[in-house]
């Protein structure tokens, strides 16, 4: 059962133009959300988050969207970069869970030069 | 900065073998993870730490087992090994129980022959 899910398993972009990831959710629990980016050989980093009581949160180039109703959020990239290529996880956790994560399955973003 | 360490970057394994993983962070986190990574599945949790001698199931706990006799250090275990334990194991640290972050290592591509 999978509780988070990133239908896209890749997304091709041209450098410069908005690069978009989605994520559904189906636990009705979780409230906190993250964002890992994995190079190759390397493991996950850390990229942004959004608590349930926000529906934006903005770092630098990446927000992230969080609209709780439909259960879905979503990263944006502006401008895309080459050095954005990477795999991309969504991440949720509910309150109190000991910091138990449950990712998705990942979306390899290709941005082209 | 963060670092989490594993013990070896590429491992290969008979059917059957008992094979330890080790994982140690250096900076005095409480929570410890081990997760598998497959192609298609994102990150699935095996089992995690949250102190000391204190262990939690995860999503896939069967085939392995995990040993926290110290805080900096998280041991998984695959009693017999098989192959369909071949995979790319990630373990990760997060501080508290506050909405933070985990901290990965770099993964071991373990193979099972």
């Amino acid at each position: 059962d999978q509780q988070v899910k990133q239908n896209s398993p890749s997304l091709s972009v041209q450098e410069g133009r908005i690069s978009i990831l989605n994520c559904d959710y189906t636990n009705s629990m979780f409230d906190y959300f993250l964002w890992y980016k994995k190079y190759p050989a390397e493991g996950p980093t850390f990229l942004i988050s959004i608590s349930s009581i926000k529906d934006k949160n903005e770092d630098g180039r990446f927000t992230v969207f969080l609209n709780k109703s439909a259960k879905h959020l979503s990263l944006h990239i502006v401008p895309s970069q080459p050095g954005d290529s990477a795999v991309y996880f969504c991440a949720a956790s509910e309150f109190g869970g000991y910091q138990k994560v449950t990712f998705g399955t990942g979306t390899k973003l290709q941005v082209i030069p | 900065d963060v670092k989490v360490t594993q013990s070896s970057r590429y491992l290969v394994k008979r059917t059957g073998e008992k094979v330890f993983l080790e994982c140690v962070q250096d900076m005095d986190h409480e929570n410890m993870f081990w997760y598998r990574q497959d192609p298609g599945l994102g990150l699935r949790l095996i089992y995690f730490s949250y102190d000391v001698k204190m262990k939690e199931k995860g999503d896939i706990p069967e085939g392995y087992s995990v040993s926290r006799e110290k805080k900096e250090r998280f041991s998984l275990i695959l009693e017999s090994a098989s192959t369909n334990q071949t995979s790319m194991y990630l373990c990760a640290s997060s501080l508290g129980l506050s909405y933070n972050e985990q901290f990965f290592g770099p993964g071991t591509r373990l193979t099972v022959l």
